[in-house]
């Protein structure tokens, strides 16, 4: 229950593309939903987070959607950047409680 | 600037030598959390501590201690009774309640 299911394991778009990074989980006490974006060699740096009482959070070109019913929650990147090639990871916590990290999907945007 | 450091950047050890990781944060964060990373997997849940001299099992704590003396500080020993610790290993910290981490850079840890 405790569980992040991430999915796809890897993701390959041109520039300008949409890539779409899913989550899904069981626990519906979960209430903190961030993303984290790591670069290789450094450590994942905190992009983007939403709350379960909203459906849709933008920052930039980086929108999470948050599906609370089908307890899912999606990051989009709009016109992506080869610099935004990088692994990815969603997670959840309850409460503050610890992180549960999703598996991690590598990106990589094509020139 | 308010940081997470992690010391060394990459380091080499022997089979059956212990070595300390080091982590230092200067964000007066009070929970503090060590993660091992192996090529192309997820970040997997060493120890983790919410208060000075207390300190909890992750999910992979064999082969591993930790000390919590000092809010600031953090460090993770990899004991000879590690069997694979070749890996990049992640600290992180937090406050309490829900807030993201900030992590430091990491230490690469190779056995030679």
């Amino acid at each position: 229950q405790q569980q992040v299911k991430q999915s796809p394991q890897s993701l390959i778009v041109q520039k300008g593309g949409i890539p779409i990074i899913n989550c899904a989980y069981e626990n519906t006490a979960f209430d903190y939903f961030p993303w984290y974006q790591q670069f290789p060699g450094k450590g994942p740096a905190l992009l983007i987070a939403i709350r379960p009482d909203v459906s849709e959070k933008k920052e930039g070109r980086f929108t999470i959607s948050f599906n609370k019913s089908a307890k899912q929650f999606s990051l989009h990147i709009m016109d992506s950047q080869p610099g935004d090639s990088a692994t990815y990871f969603c997670a959840a916590s309850i409460r503050g409680s610890r992180l549960t990290f999703g598996e991690g999907t590598q990106l990589t945007v094509n020139p | 600037d308010g940081g997470i450091t992690q010391s060394p950047k990459y380091l080499f050890r022997k089979e059956g030598q212990n070595v300390t990781l080091s982590c230092e944060q200067n964000l007066n964060h009070d929970a503090m959390y060590w993660y091992r990373q192996d090529p192309g997997q997820g970040l997997r849940l060493i120890y983790y501590s919410q208060i000075v001299n207390d300190f909890q099992k992750g999910d992979i704590a064999e082969g591993y201690s930790v000390s919590r003396e000092k809010k600031e500080s953090f460090p993770l020993t990899v004991t000879s009774a590690q069997k694979n610790p070749t890996a990049f290993y992640l600290c992180a910290s937090s406050l309490q309640g829900n807030y993201g981490y900030t992590f430091g850079s990491g230490t690469r840890l190779t056995v030679v």
